[in-house]
C-alpha cells in the first residue's frame, strides 16, 4: 500500500515535445506529491510538487497534473530542452512520515 | 530554497577501514535528517531516519552496528560505515527536512557522496 508506480522506465522525445511521466499511488493518506530531478553524480533536486486539493500546477515549463480519483499524477514538461535530460522520480508523503519514491524515468531529449 | 551539503563528496578507502559522511542543513534547522542510498539506474532506498538527540530508525534490513549515525546538532548529522567491504561502495544521499513552516515538510537533498571500497 505504501508504493508508488513510475512509468515509464526510459523515455526519449525530441526538443521541443511534451514528455509525460505517470505516477499511481494506492495510499489515499497520502497529502503530498512532489517530483524530483536527478543529473547523474548529483543529489535529487525539488521540481514542483503538489497537494491534492489541486488538479493542476504549473511551475515555468514543468505542470503536474494530479485526479485524486484514480489515484494518479503525472508531469508534463512543456517545450523540452536537452538540459532536461535526467532522471526524474515521483513521490508521496503523508505528514511526517518518509517519502515514498517511485521507480524514476530516465528522460533524454534530442536536438 | 534551503541548501543541504555533504561531505566528502566521494571518497576511496581500503576494505575494513571506516568511513565518516557529513551532512549539514546550512540555512536551516533541522530535527529530522534521512540518509539514502542509491545504485546506479535505482530509485533512492531509505537507510535511516536520524533525530537529532535521539537514536536513528532504521528500515528493515540495515545493520545499525555497521552503519553508524550521529545528529548531535540541529544542522548537522553523520554516517559512519564501519568496517567498509566492496559491496558497500554506492552513491550516498541525505536530505534534512526543514521543519521552519515555510515548506510542508519539505525534503531537501545533499549532493551525495560517492563510496568506492577497494
Amino acid at each position: 500500500q505504501q508504493q508508488v508506480k513510475q512509468s515509464p522506465q526510459s523515455l526519449i522525445v525530441q526538443k521541443g515535445g511534451i514528455p509525460i511521466i505517470n505516477c499511481a499511488y494506492e495510499n489515499t493518506a497520502f497529502d503530498y506529491f512532489p517530483w524530483y530531478q536527478q543529473f547523474p553524480g548529483k543529489g535529487p533536486a525539488l521540481l514542483i510538487a503538489i497537494r491534492p486539493d489541486v488538479s493542476e500546477k504549473k511551475e515555468g515549463r514543468f505542470t503536474i497534473s494530479f485526479n485524486k480519483s484514480a489515484k494518479q499524477f503525472s508531469l508534463h514538461i512543456m517545450d523540452s530542452q536537452p538540459g532536461d535530460s535526467a532522471t526524474y522520480f515521483c513521490a508521496a508523503l503523508f505528514g511526517n512520515e518518509k517519502l515514498t519514491f517511485g521507480t524514476g524515468t530516465r528522460l533524454t531529449i534530442i536536438p | 530554497g534551503a541548501v543541504v551539503s555533504q561531505h566528502p563528496s566521494w571518497v576511496i578507502c581500503k576494505s575494513g577501514t571506516s568511513v565518516k559522511i557529513e551532512c549539514r542543513s546550512l540555512d536551516f534547522q533541522a530535527t529530522t535528517m534521512f540518509w539514502y542510498r542509491q545504485f546506479p539506474k535505482q530509485s533512492l532506498m531509505l537507510m535511516a531516519t536520524s533525530n537529532e538527540g535521539s537514536k536513528a530508525t532504521y528500515e528493515q534490513g540495515v545493520e545499525k552496528d555497521k552503519f553508524l549515525i550521529n545528529h548531535a546538532s540541529l544542522t548537522l548529522s553523520t554516517l559512519t560505515v564501519t568496517s567498509a567491504h566492496p559491496e558497500d561502495s554506492s552513491f550516498y544521499i541525505c536530505s534534512a527536512r526543514d521543519t521552519s513552516g515555510r515548506a510542508y515538510n519539505e525534503q531537501f537533498f545533499g549532493p551525495g557522496t560517492r563510496l568506492t571500497v577497494l
